[in-house]
């Protein structure tokens, strides 16, 4: 089974602080596509970051990036300069196949940031 | 561009009764997906259409199904519902089918008394 593992169920930062949330996945396909989403209070889901199976290079936004093992099935987030913005439910999705646009989620990781 | 639009917002009914949610994609997106989000179960993958066709089903019974019509707009009914229907029900729009950013809702917030 194609399964998602976020293993921090809470987080917490200092403001202007990085800190990174840790997600693995499990699957025996070769391409598929990992995303991260922030879930805040008002829980709308924003895409935060998305990376390419097939790419090597690891996917930058802005204040965010991801560290891609794709042999650990491992992708974790980066948060840098962490502001109290920030504060959400992050989840970790993986998409499983290329035609298809269903997501698998993994449990999520409640980010606190402090002033 | 108006955003991934869900409705209602909030919901209650009873046991037994069923349910209609609606969810209306960004403009010019054709695949539509549902997902269910409680606190025990998180979030799970219900249905995804795509041009008014069913491409992928989750692990729901059957009283939860889905339709999509040809201006992509979608629906999702529940049937007899039971208390743990409870739930965010949230929809994601996407622009083709070829693994694109999806874009959620709102979520429709249903409670079952």
């Amino acid at each position: 089974a194609q399964t998602v593992t976020q293993s921090q169920p809470e987080m917490s930062v200092q403001e202007a602080e990085t800190v990174t949330l840790s997600c693995t996945y499990d699957t025996s396909e070769s391409n598929y596509y990992l995303f991260w989403y922030k879930q805040p209070p008002s829980r709308q889901m924003i895409l935060v970051i998305r990376q390419e199976a097939y790419k090597q290079q690891n996917a930058t936004e802005n204040r965010f990036s991801v560290n891609f093992q794709k042999a650990a099935k491992s992708f974790s987030l980066k948060i840098s300069d962490s502001q109290l913005g920030d504060t959400a439910m992050y989840f970790c999705a993986f998409m499983p196949s290329l035609n298809t646009d269903k997501l698998i989620f993994g449990t999520g990781t409640r980010l606190q940031v402090f002033p | 561009k108006a955003g991934v639009t869900q409705t209602p917002r909030y919901l209650i009914k009873t046991r037994g009764q069923q349910v209609t949610l609606s969810c209306s994609p960004i403009s010019g997106h054709r695949s539509v997906s549902w997902y269910q989000q409680t606190p025990g179960q998180g979030l799970q993958f219900l249905f995804e259409y795509f041009s008014e066709t069913q491409r992928n089903k989750g692990n729901f019974p059957g009283r939860f199904s889905g339709r999509q019509f040809s201006n992509s707009r979608s629906e999702m009914n529940v049937s007899t519902l039971e208390l743990g229907d409870s739930a965010l029900y949230l929809c994601a729009s996407s622009l083709e089918d070829t693994a694109t950013e999806a874009f959620f809702g709102q979520g429709t917030r249903l409670t079952v008394v």
